[in-house]
């Protein structure tokens, strides 16, 4: 079993739906929660971060963390045709290099298309 | 935010030979830089966290004497493929860390092919 699994997709809505990213872990020493977007043949970049349970919205962006459920979830409102990327979910543990050591799931591919 | 800045972005090199790609902080000091390895269509998968001045400390299953790093300053790590095979092909990507988790800044990937 992967540490950290994702459904790879793909997706695809329309413009203006509202998307829902999701992961599931298994270690319980994950503490850090992210969410990358990769466009093809990029660096991932960050989109959110959130510290141990709870939401954190940002825009049309909203990440919530269910440590009890060991569940996380990106929402994007209003998608846009720019949307359309690889979003990762990531996860590190606390304390020295952890926290730069990053547990990817692997990906979910969006196409949000006009 | 702060830059990665990776080198080269594409490479391509025969059988056999070694390959350096480079990973430079260009705005702030990174004592620590990670260096992940994404197949096509994969997640990343963390090959190896590079301490700077000292040695490297890989991952399970990640060949050290193949996958050679060395991260002489604060501002530049370097990951060399040696002997490289055509099932090294893949796409390197290099990050470094500032403070916190949500502090970790990529490069923009190298992607090596080995004909």
């Amino acid at each position: 079993q992967k540490e950290v699994e994702q459904d790879p997709g793909p997706l695809s809505v329309p413009e203006g739906a509202i998307v829902s990213l999701n992961c599931t872990y298994s270690n319980s020493a994950f503490q850090y929660f992210m969410w990358y977007r990769q466009y093809s043949r990029k660096g991932p970049e960050l989109l959110m971060y959130t510290y141990s349970s709870g939401n954190k919205e940002d825009g049309r962006f909203t990440a919530q963390v269910d440590k009890s459920s060991k569940y996380i979830s990106l929402f994007i409102r209003d998608s846009q045709p720019s949307d359309s990327a690889t979003y990762l979910c990531a996860m590190s543990g606390t304390g020295g290099t952890s926290y730069g050591k990053l547990t990817f799931g692997q990906g979910t591919i969006l196409t949000v298309h006009p | 935010g702060a830059v990665v800045s990776q080198h080269p972005s594409r490479v391509i090199c025969k059988s056999g030979t070694s390959v350096k790609i480079e990973c430079r902080s260009l705005d702030f000091q990174a004592t620590t830089m990670f260096w992940y390895r994404q197949f096509p269509k994969q997640s990343l998968m963390l090959m190896a966290t590079s301490n700077e001045g000292s040695k490297a400390t890989y991952e399970q299953g990640v060949e050290k004497d193949k996958f050679l790093i060395n991260h002489a300053s604060l501002t530049l790590s370097t990951l060399t493929v040696t002997s490289a095979h055509p099932e090294d092909s893949s796409f390197y990507i290099c990050s470094a860390r500032v403070d916190g988790p949500n502090t970790i800044y990529f490069g923009e990937g190298s992607w090596l092919t080995v004909v």
